[in-house]
Order: structure tokens, then sequence, then C-alpha cells
């Protein structure tokens, strides 16, 4: 068990470019979360899928925002026409029960 | 919505000193608290999961407490260590159980 992985784990990319994030969770973990994490603030829920069923998108998550996990495994996070307001730290977490959650290392995205 | 507050913002203590930290909750009607370690540009590691029919949990030097009814949760570290330097976030789930509302954190610097 090498716990949560993310990738990549930094991304610098201009303002109106799409960039797309990966997930691994720890294995047998049906249960996945994104969360971002801006500076000086805790992280804020965006989503979460149990298997490949996506139950629950917090209205951050706009339009330009979309997550997939398309065979219950590891998940994707795709930012469509990227804004300065998007740079933020995203974070991944899986778990088996419904209140627990193991976090990955993130992903540090930063748009210029 | 839950509103989750963490007093303070920053502390700053001698190697050896017994600290507290204080996290608040607006919605008592929780599920589980955790309490998380984030070192900086890194991911979260859980320290405490307090269930909502328990008053504390212990690890080590790490003793959290409970008050459902008053909407408090406090981190006790005993005997600090340089090493305990981080950022500490307070998290409660959701009525759903599948998002994590975090407080803004409190970073602690340990010096030797």
């Amino acid at each position: 068990d090498t716990g949560v992985s993310q990738d990549p784990r930094h991304k610098i990319t201009k303002r109106g470019q799409n960039v797309t994030f990966r997930c691994d969770p720890i294995s047998e973990h049906n249960r996945l979360y994104w969360y971002r994490q801006t500076l000086g603030q805790g992280p804020e829920f965006l989503t979460y899928f149990q298997n490949e069923a996506q139950l629950e998108k917090s209205r951050l998550l706009s339009d330009r925002f979309s997550a997939e996990r398309p065979k219950g495994s590891f998940s994707t996070l795709e930012i469509q026409r990227t804004e300065q307001g998007d740079s933020a730290m995203y974070l991944c977490a899986s778990g088996t029960l419904i209140y627990e959650q193991y976090f990955g290392p993130g992903t540090r995205l930063t748009v210029t | 919505k839950q509103e989750v507050t963490q007093i303070p913002a920053a502390l700053s203590v001698p190697e050896g000193e017994n600290l507290v930290l204080n996290c608040s909750f607006t919605d008592s009607a929780i599920y589980n608290l955790q309490w998380f370690r984030q070192d900086p540009g890194k991911g979260l590691t859980s320290l405490l999961l307090i269930q909502s029919s328990q008053r504390e949990q212990t690890s080590g030097r790490l003793n959290a407490s409970l008050d459902k009814s008053s909407g408090r949760s406090t981190l006790y570290i005993a005997a600090s260590q340089p090493g305990d330097s981080a950022t500490y976030l307070c998290a409660v789930y959701s009525n759903s159980g599948y998002a994590l509302n975090f407080g803004k954190g409190t970073s602690l610097l340990v010096t030797p």
C-alpha cells in the first residue's frame, strides 16, 4: 500500500489553457474525493465519487471543472480555460469507510 | 452551512511547552471530527479522529477532545518538539458524510 498518489505534483500553465490532474487512490478504496486549497485557507470540498458514480458536487465546481472516475479506480480532474483564481493546491483523498479519508500529496497549480 | 473556526491562526512556543489548539464549529449536529497535520507544500496527515459519540482520543503526545453541545474541540500537544512545527487543521463531517468542512488551520512553530 503506497498511499494516494497524484500526478503531476506541480503544474504551471498560462491563463486560458486546459489542465488535467490524475489521482490514484489506495487500492480497493471505493470512495474518492477532490478538494481545493488556496493559500492560507483550509481545503474546500469539490466532489465525491463512490466507485464510478459522482454522488456529490460542490457549488465551487463551476462549468469549467469536470471530474471523472471511469472504472472506479483512478480519477481525473480537468479545468478548462484556466483563470488566475484557479491557482491552488488540488488534493485527492480516498477511503472505504464513510468517515475516513486518506489524503494524497496534492497537485499545486499555478496559472500565469 | 457548517463554519469551522480555528484559534489562534499562528502560535510560536519554545520546545518542551505544552500547548492547546482550539477549534469551534457552528452546527453541533456533526458526525465526526478529525484533526490533521499539514507540512508546507504537502498533503494532509490524519492525527486523530473523534467519533460523535466520543469525547476524546489520544495518540502519543496528542490528545483531542470534543464537546458537541458547545461546538468545540481542542488539540492538546504535550512536550512540544521542533518536529511538531506544521499547520494543524480541524475538520468536521457534514450531514451527508461525504464532505469534510475544514478550518483555516493553526500554524505552529516550535523553536529549539
